[in-house]
């Protein structure tokens, strides 16, 4: 167990399906991420929420929307995507002013 | 345009010798720095870090030397054990991690220990 749990695991959907990552830590940290990592590249930053305040965008796409709803639970809600967003998604946490995260497992996204 | 760049991205070495992971990074803001270690199928995990007022940071077998003046900080793993195989990434953020900027990856190293 890592201290972040992120379900589902895997995950396959149609373009023009909806779905949502849940990413969910009990470690008391008041911050969150999203991160996306693609095939020979670094993992990106998607999202930052501080004390569930967004502070990040990052020029990601509209079609990947964030919701924190509290400081243990982290959503990533997909609509529309298209095949290159297929990719490995982590979500992680930490103090807010800490360098050191936490991070989940990841879900493993396939888009068709 | 990547600010942490890992050029090597695999590394073999023999177990019971020194691995040697190098990182550059070209954002000058960069005033804290970390190594995560990525085993298949699991998120990354923190190894070490070190700050910017510091040159070298140390926890077992593990040392971590930040080069400030070429930008440049390497992870030296003695002796390296079959259980270091895996990937490594090097990560920087401002503001020790307390900014909006959240911490910023290179691609990572993929670290084979042979027996």
């Amino acid at each position: 167990e890592t201290g972040v749990t992120q379900t589902p695991r895997h995950l396959v959907m149609g373009m023009t399906n909806k779905k949502s990552l849940k990413c969910e830590q009990h470690l008391g940290h008041n911050a969150m991420y999203w991160y996306k990592q693609s095939a020979k590249k670094p993992l990106e930053l998607m999202f930052v929420y501080s004390l569930e305040e967004r502070v990040e965008n990052n020029s990601v796409p509209s079609r990947f929307s964030p919701e924190c709803p509290n400081s243990s639970h982290l959503f990533l809600h997909l609509h529309t995507l298209q095949p290159e967003d297929s990719a490995l998604y982590l979500c992680a946490s930490s103090h807010v002013n800490s360098g050191i995260y936490t991070f989940g497992s990841g879900t493993r996204l396939t888009v068709v | 345009d990547q600010q942490v760049k890992q050029n090597s991205p695999s590394l073999s070495v023999q177990e019971g010798r020194i691995s040697i992971l190098n990182c550059d990074y070209t954002n000058s803001m960069f005033d804290y720095f970390l190594w995560y270690k990525k085993y298949p199928a699991e998120g990354p995990t923190f190894l070490i870090s070190i700050s910017s007022i510091k040159d070298k940071n140390e926890d077992g077998r593990f040392t971590v030397f930040l080069n400030k003046s070429a930008k440049h900080l390497s992870l030296h793993i003695v002796p390296s054990q079959p259980g270091d195989s895996a990937v490594y990434f090097c990560a920087a953020t401002i503001s020790q991690g307390g900014g909006a900027d959240g911490l910023t990856f290179g691609k990572g190293t993929h670290l084979i220990i042979q027996p």
